[in-house]
């Protein structure tokens, strides 16, 4: 069974630019998480897709971040314009979502560095 | 809003003693706690499941216990070995519909032959 598919691995940009990371999860799986992780620390929700709609955004900064999961498949994590403090790990990760509180299925994730 | 505390940042032991990672909660109780292993450059991978009226769940060479009263989960790795080097990160789930995950920061073990 094939994994939760993350691209690019690495990026590096300037502040003020845009980044866009791309998420494919597991075949059948409803629910899509994006997560970020900061060094040192651990993973922050930032949105949570049930299908193709949005559940749970109440973390995620509007003002500079947008996210989409058309189709309900794959799913685009976007920041425009990129901050200094945007420099981590972004995760994606998905679940059956059959029942509460199944095990989530990571990806490796994307670095970025926002120079 | 939740706060998880992992005990150390890091916890080194010798190869085949158990180590022991420590997991405290504030606020609400979670129904349930899940604990994942972190590779460098990796994504978390789940290891063990235990909701709140479970006090001890076991695979293999590990060991969670919960912990209700204190607001603490404690998480062993018996006779461990270099391979189990890595970090270690516990998360919390109230259980409610949208299923929000709250992790912890992590702690690193190391294991030394």
């Amino acid at each position: 069974e094939a994994g939760v598919a993350q691209s690019p691995r690495y990026k590096i940009i300037e502040k003020r630019q845009s980044v866009a990371f791309w998420c494919n999860p597991i075949s059948g799986h409803a629910t899509l998480y994006w997560y970020q992780q900061i060094l040192g620390q651990g993973p922050k929700l930032l949105i949570q897709f049930q299908n193709n709609g949005v559940v749970d955004d109440s973390q995620l900064p509007k003002d500079r971040f947008s996210a989409e999961r058309l189709k309900g498949v794959d799913s685009t994590l976007k920041i425009q314009p990129a901050k200094l403090e945007d420099s981590a790990v972004y995760l994606c990760a998905s679940s059956p979502r059959t029942r509460k509180n199944e095990k989530l299925f990571f990806g490796s994730g994307t670095q970025l560095s926002v120079l | 809003s939740q706060k998880i505390e992992q005990n150390s940042e890091a916890l080194n032991i010798q190869e085949g003693k158990t180590a022991t990672l420590t997991c405290n909660y504030t606020n609400y109780s979670p129904a349930y706690l899940q604990w994942y292993r972190q590779d460098p450059g990796r994504g978390p991978v789940f290891l063990l499941l235990i909701r709140e009226n479970e006090k001890e769940k076991r695979k293999e060479r590990l060991k969670v216990t919960f912990d209700t009263t204190l607001k603490q989960s404690l998480f062993h790795i018996t006779a461990s070995q270099p391979a189990d080097s890595a970090t270690y990160l516990c998360a919390l789930d109230r259980g409610s519909t949208l299923g929000r995950l709250y992790f912890g920061r992590g702690t690193q073990l190391t294991v030394w032959p």
